[in-house]
């Protein structure tokens, strides 16, 4: 069945750093959507990428979606610690999907003040 | 705003005991979802439900089983639960509008099986 990966698995910054994620699909994907898990709590919704090489900003982070459409980055400049938490990647999973998705393993970063 | 709602926060179980999540959302979404979460595993699909009193297996499904009777609520039963079933599980919710909905999770309900 379709998987997605998730490198790195943890990631440990000192403030003021870059980060990055990477999400691989086994499969095409329609879209590819982004949450954000912080400690203790519950993921949220980040964004969604559609378009193939799309490239999308919210203020320090920045999403792209490969031009296959088969894999995505997550990158963050100049980390705080309030950027803290579990990056998680996830895609439609195949078939009739009814909003089902297929989650990465996330990324976990720490940022050290 | 926004609300989905799981019934219990942390939830302490015997083996063997039978084990009700219940999980309400509040936004008339037509898909509900059950996940757990485990380290380095992320999150693994149970079960969901597309409309009231349908469901489908997910990834993970053996050993659980669901409950969809009103469009608000979905509940998640373990029939006997093991230990290997000790895990945070995750309800979420979302709409049918279009392909690619974002999802809408409740706060969790971390289950320890002793």
């Amino acid at each position: 069945g379709q998987q997605v990966m998730q490198i790195p698995q943890y990631q440990h910054v000192q403030e003021g750093e870059d980060f990055t994620t990477y999400c691989n699909s086994s499969t095409t994907l329609s879209n590819i959507q982004w949450y954000k898990q912080r400690p203790g709590g519950h993921p949220v919704f980040l964004i969604q990428l559609v378009k193939s090489g799309e490239v999308k900003k919210q203020k320090r982070l920045t999403f792209q979606f490969g031009e296959a459409k088969k894999n995505s980055s997550l990158h963050i400049t100049a980390t705080q610690t309030t950027d803290v938490g579990t990056y998680f990647c996830a895609g439609p999973a195949g078939g009739t999907s009814y909003g089902k998705l297929t989650f990465g393993q996330g990324t976990i970063l720490t940022v050290h003040p | 705003d926004v609300k989905v709602t799981q019934s219990s926060r942390y939830l302490v179980k015997r083996t063997g005991e039978k084990v009700f999540l219940e999980c309400v959302q509040d936004m008339d979404h037509e898909n509900m979802f059950w996940y757990r979460q485990d380290p380095g595993l992320g999150l693994r699909l149970i079960y969901f439900s597309y409309d009231v009193k349908m469901k489908e297996k997910g990834d993970i499904p053996e050993g659980y089983s669901v409950s969809r009777e009103k469009k608000e609520r979905f509940s998640l039963i373990l029939e006997s639960a093991s230990t290997n079933q000790t895990s945070m599980y995750l309800c979420a919710s979302s709409t049918r509008r279009g392909v690619g909905e974002k999802l809408f999770f409740g706060s969790g309900t971390q289950l320890s099986v002793l």
